[in-house]
């Protein structure tokens, strides 16, 4: 049963970038997708986007207007996303998730979030 | 985009009490929704899928129904364990959305 580990907590500059890892133990990445969701701080759930593991393909959403990437280490193990020129309206908890069906579907299981906050 | 729409975004209950979330899609979006249930300072958990489907591992005093652009998560006798945010989801349609959430408080 795949589990997944997100790095830790970050502060991060105004205008810079973060990059967050999800690393899968039980099992590869090879034949998941992975998607990246947010939850701000009294806010809703909010997709990002999501990369095939196995041959690297990614969708995203329009909402973040090219800010963000996804990619995964060439082992499979490991998943990014990086999101740049932050602002405050960033701050919030990323999470990790596999796709349970065939994509899009629900997502099972979650990483256990990374906190991200955008403050000088 | 799909927006959702979940009522009531806060729910009082009692341990054994019947519940019953609603979460409304602006557009038909078929069987595709799940839900989910998050614990403060939790990941969300999924419990339903394709609308009415229970995930392994779920109690079945949960269960869902609906399609179309209506649809229901009813906890039929609520639990200690059962006091929780709980959050629609939409797979139709890129961007993939989420409700609201309806946290449920004793």
């Amino acid at each position: 049963q795949v589990q997944f580990v997100q790095s830790g907590a970050e502060v991060i500059n105004p205008g810079a970038s973060v990059k967050v890892s999800c690393k899968a133990s039980g099992d590869t990445l090879i034949t998941s997708v992975i998607h990246w969701v947010r939850q701000a701080p009294g806010q809703r759930l909010e997709w990002m986007g999501w990369i095939n593991a196995g041959n690297g393909n990614t969708k995203y959403s329009q909402n973040f207007q090219g800010r963000v990437t996804i990619t995964r280490d060439t082992s499979a193990t490991t998943a990014y996303m990086e999101l740049s020129n932050l602002g405050s309206e960033d701050t919030a908890i990323y999470y990790c998730a596999r796709d349970a069906g065939i994509v899009p579907s629900r997502f099972d299981p979650w990483g256990q979030g990374t906190l991200v906050t955008v403050s000088s | 985009d799909i927006q959702m729409t979940q009522s009531p975004s806060t729910l009082s209950a009692s341990v054994g009490d019947r519940v019953t979330i609603t979460c409304r899609a602006s557009q038909s979006i078929r069987s595709w929704l799940a839900w989910y249930q998050q614990k403060a300072g939790k990941a969300p958990k999924v419990l339903i899928y394709e609308a009415s489907r229970l995930q392994g591992g779920v109690p079945s005093r949960f269960s869902g129904s609906g399609s179309g652009t209506e649809f229901t998560l009813t906890i039929s006798s609520l639990q200690p364990d059962d006091f929780a945010s709980y959050y629609c989801h939409q797979y139709s349609s890129y961007p993939l959305t989420f409700g609201g959430g309806t946290k449920v408080e004793i």
